[in-house]
């Protein structure tokens, strides 16, 4: 079946400037997961999804960071107000449930290049 | 607190010998621990999890990790590298008190052939 897909795979833009990146989750999937990859380091959590419950914000690393998730499925992660530092591969990972025992599965992730 | 180190930022091995990436942990429950490979320009892809019961997991392309809760480690291995392996591996350990996956910084494996 379809796996995890995210939109654009490439982002380009200047200091400043709004972007909003898009997750679609693998059907059926209740918990969505955003994290972050910067040159060179580990994978950083942002956000968490899980069905209609409040998300778990606690990795977003400034106010400028928000996502949502629309009838519980497709996301959007936005950074405002874009900086230098933004610039990093983000994934996106969908797993059944939000359980310990549960897999998360990858899309290919987004490179935002912030100039 | 929990972590995850992998120690190694590189290891680089001959077609045909077998390989290990090295992971160890720290969580305050019990550990779930995952194994990730990711190819250049690519996302993470599963390759085994460690849950319950035996240490030694089988997952896929041929890779097996052993569980060792003594030495808290979950040492990825393959008895056999092929140039294909050559990738990122990402170990991650999920606590389940607190259902967060953290994961390591990587381990680049090399495969010459």
């Amino acid at each position: 079946g379809a796996g995890v897909s995210q939109s654009p795979s490439n982002k380009v833009t200047e200091k400043g400037k709004d972007v909003e990146l898009r997750c679609d989750p693998i059907s059926g999937h209740t918990a969505l997961y955003w994290y972050r990859q910067s040159l060179g380091q580990g994978l950083e959590f942002l956000i968490y999804f899980q069905g209609n419950s409040a998300p778990d914000k606690s990795g977003l690393p400034s106010d400028r960071f928000s996502a949502e998730r629309t009838g519980g499925s497709v996301s959007t992660l936005t950074i405002q107000r874009t900086q230098q530092e933004d610039s990093a591969v983000y994934l996106c990972a969908s797993s059944l449930e939000r359980l310990s025992t549960d897999t998360q599965y990858f899309g290919p992730g987004t490179r935002l290049t912030v100039l | 607190a929990q972590s995850v180190a992998q120690p190694e930022d590189q290891v680089n091995v001959a077609e045909g010998n077998p390989l290990t990436v090295k992971c160890t942990y720290s969580v305050s429950g019990n550990p779930y621990l995952f194994w990730y490979v990711q190819y250049p320009n690519r996302g993470l892809q599963f390759l085994l999890k460690y849950i319950t019961g035996d240490n030694l997991v089988k997952g896929s392309y041929g890779f097996e990790a052993e569980f060792n809760k003594s030495q808290t480690s979950f040492h990825l291995k393959k008895p056999s590298a092929l140039v294909s392996d050559s990738a990122l591996y990402f170990c991650a350990v999920r606590d389940a008190f607190t259902d967060n996956l953290f994961f390591g910084t990587g381990t680049r494996l090399t495969v010459i052939p």
